[in-house]
């Protein structure tokens, strides 16, 4: 079953913040994040391990909240660069060591 | 950082014929690697996971006649999509987990391969 991302779209001026959030109906074990230009692979941004944990690097952030089995990625001060289709990808606690995607959020970030 | 080599980028091929991707870890053993297929605009969707060794693990739904995946080395693992269809045109790609020890480490993809059948 595919974790829920939302919203799908959004569209951003530089230097706005964003929210992208990810929810799944079974318990996980993680959560992964990832960004994906246009014709290219997708990259890593961070993975979160533990309930209630953080983490963030530069202007991207992420928090995971495992009894709810929600988690929602940070991205503030947008860049022009941040623009692409994110993804959470979830490892679920009865079906791990794989990584199902989430229906991802495009994300623009215009001048 | 961790490197992994997708070929070919892009085939294009007669319906019924069958189709080879190759992925190479090019820096590190991979004894899982995973394969995903994306349509445009869509998620990734997992088709199966790969180990060195072994037969492969195919989601639900997957065709396991239709996508024949061997992972004959560390290093490399290769998808074939055999007779090919129009409806198997799309995007596929693969990824590979440096340290699945705890849980699933980050997973590091390949560039991808556009595979259109006529």
């Amino acid at each position: 079953q595919q974790p829920v991302q939302s919203p799908q779209a959004v569209i951003l001026r530089e230097g706005e913040d964003a929210v992208i959030n990810c929810s799944s109906s079974k318990a996980l074990y993680s959560v992964h994040w990832y960004r994906q230009k246009h014709g290219e692979a997708p990259v890593f941004l961070m993975i979160l391990l533990k309930g209630g944990e953080q983490k963030g690097h530069d202007k991207i952030s992420a928090s995971f909240n495992e009894k709810k089995q929600q988690s929602s990625l940070y991205l503030t001060a947008s860049q022009l660069s941040y623009s692409g289709t994110y993804f959470c990808g979830t490892e679920r606690v009865d079906s791990s060591y794989k990584l199902i995607f989430g229906s991802g959020t495009r994300l623009l970030v215009r001048p | 950082g961790a490197v992994v080599s997708q070929h070919p980028s892009w085939v294009i091929c007669k319906s019924g014929t069958s189709v080879k991707i190759e992925c190479r870890s090019l820096d590190f053993q991979a004894t899982t690697m995973f394969w995903y297929r994306q349509f445009p605009k869509q998620s990734l969707m997992l088709m199966a996971t790969s180990n060195e060794g072994s037969k492969a693990t195919y989601e639900q739904g997957v065709e396991k006649d239709k996508f024949l995946i061997n992972h004959a080395s560390l290093t490399l693992s290769t998808l074939t999509v055999t007779s090919a269809h129009p409806e198997d045109s799309s995007f596929y790609i693969c990824s590979a987990s440096v340290f699945p020890g705890q849980g699933m480490g980050k997973l590091f993809f390949g560039s991808g391969t556009q595979l259109s059948v006529l």
